[in-house]
């Protein structure tokens, strides 16, 4: 079983839509977790990091689960520049990172 | 600022041919790290480096060396390129490799091995 699991997408949302992304994990050890954004050829960037009390920046909410092992992204009123490969990623003594959840945001 | 700083951007090789990828980054962090990224397999950690002198093995360390003498920079080679090392590397360092530390990425060299 992968470390970090994320369904690949595409995920295909109209303009203002809210679109939630789930993430689970193996390794019940894992220190801390984050989002990172990666936009069609370039490298990844910090969206941000979950904490287990949950936590909100601007549209973007994210959730930790410790008891399931998962952890989640919502997006609300999505736009278009939201357009993007969200990456799960989760921090034992190193960075492991998910596949990638692949968003498009259409007008 | 410059960050994280990846050279060359492209490469192209001929198979058994052997190349540094160079990797600088000016925030005086202490972790760094290399990754290759794949389609449908996600960035995988090839070494990494938890301060001058220091090197460790990846998930992926086979057909790559690294040394850090220095905390500035984190050179990846190459050492006889074949065609599974066709990839997107990525470069990243951090201020520690725990808790909740952002990395941060270069630009990533793009390989291709034929």
């Amino acid at each position: 079983r992968k470390e970090v699991e994320q369904d690949p997408g595409p995920f295909n949302v109209p303009e203002g839509a809210t679109v939630a992304f789930n993430c689970t994990y193996s390794n019940s050890a894992s220190q801390s977790f984050f989002w990172y954004r990666q936009d069609c050829r370039k490298e990844p960037k910090l969206l941000m990091s979950v904490y287990s009390s949950g936590n909100e920046d601007g549209r973007f909410t994210a959730q930790l689960n410790r008891a399931s092992q998962y952890i989640s992204l919502l997006i609300r009123d999505s736009k278009l520049s939201d357009s993007a490969t969200y990456l799960c990623v989760l921090n034992t003594d190193k960075l492991i990172f998910g596949t990638g959840t692949r968003l498009q945001v259409f007008p | 600022n410059a960050g994280v700083t990846q050279t060359p951007k492209f490469q192209v090789l001929k198979t058994g041919q052997s190349m540094t990828l160079q990797c600088a980054q000016d925030m005086n962090h202490e972790y760094m790290s290399w990754y290759r990224q794949d389609p449908g397999m996600g960035l995988r950690l090839i070494h990494y480096s938890v301060g001058a002198g220091i090197t460790d093995q990846g998930e992926v360390p086979n057909g790559y060396n690294v040394s850090r003498s220095t905390t500035e920079d984190f050179p990846l080679r190459l050492l006889s390129a074949a065609p599974s090392q066709t990839s997107v590397y990525f470069c990243a360092s951090s201020y520690e490799n725990t808790g909740n530390t952002e990395a941060f990425f270069g630009q990533g060299t793009r390989l291709t091995v034929v």
